[in-house]
């Protein structure tokens, strides 16, 4: 069957370190693969999309791998703030084109204690 | 811009009440869907539609109803409401040319099936 897991449900980390994020799929061959922030109360906002040819993305403190062999995507949140503790959802397009449908995983709730 | 919006944020309805939860877009995006976001089990994909009058089945969609007359509006029908729909919904709307495909998601609508 098809599965998207984030591996953890809860990551509790130390300011200033590396929050790493793990995503993994089975039985999908999605043409990239996004990485969401959703706060209590509110809608997931979009944070990066990293294609299948990619093999990594940055953006200011993010960074976001993704490896089709191994089907999985690493996020990493360096300098980690409490500002950045949130819920982070990844998701995928399951059909490999541009109309396809978005599918996400069920998301890891990272703390960052100062 | 107004982006995605939803109406109402909260509902109530008692078993077997049908109602219609709203959602438009004003960023002429292609494609419009609807998720359910339940405790731990991040956001599962309800339907979605790929243009005016184009309407396709996601995960979850036993129980629920949509229709695409319009660029803008995407309604969700719950025809005969039940416990199990208790369940926070999301509307989404992204485009499907050029870059990235991120979705814009709306504030949400909290919905208790009684």
């Amino acid at each position: 069957s098809q599965k998207i897991e984030q591996n953890s449900e809860a990551l509790n980390i130390q300011e200033g370190k590396t929050a790493t994020l793990t995503c993994n799929y089975t039985n999908y061959s999605p043409a990239y693969l996004q990485w969401y922030r959703q706060d209590p109360g509110r809608g997931p906002v979009f944070l990066l999309l990293i294609r299948e040819n990619e093999k990594e993305k940055r953006k200011e403190r993010l960074k976001v791998t993704f490896d089709t062999t191994l089907k999985q995507s690493l996020f990493h949140i360096t300098a980690s703030q409490p500002a950045d503790s949130a819920t982070y959802l990844c998701a995928l397009d399951a059909g490999g084109s541009s109309a396809s449908k978005i599918i996400f995983g069920s998301g890891t709730r990272l703390s960052i204690r100062p | 811009n107004a982006g995605v919006t939803q109406t109402p944020k909260f509902q109530v309805l008692k078993t077997g009440q049908s109602m219609t939860l709203q959602c438009a877009q004003d960023m002429n995006h292609e494609y419009m869907s609807w998720y359910r976001q339940d405790p731990g089990m991040g956001l599962r994909l309800i339907h979605y539609s790929v243009g005016a009058g184009i309407t396709d089945q996601g995960e979850v969609p036993n129980g629920y109803n949509v229709s695409r007359s319009t660029t803008e509006d995407f309604p969700l029908r719950l025809l005969s409401a039940a416990p199990s729909q208790t369940s926070v919904y999301f509307c989404a709307s992204r485009t499907t040319t050029g870059r990235p495909y991120e979705q814009y998601f709306g504030p949400g609508t909290r919905l208790t099936v009684t």
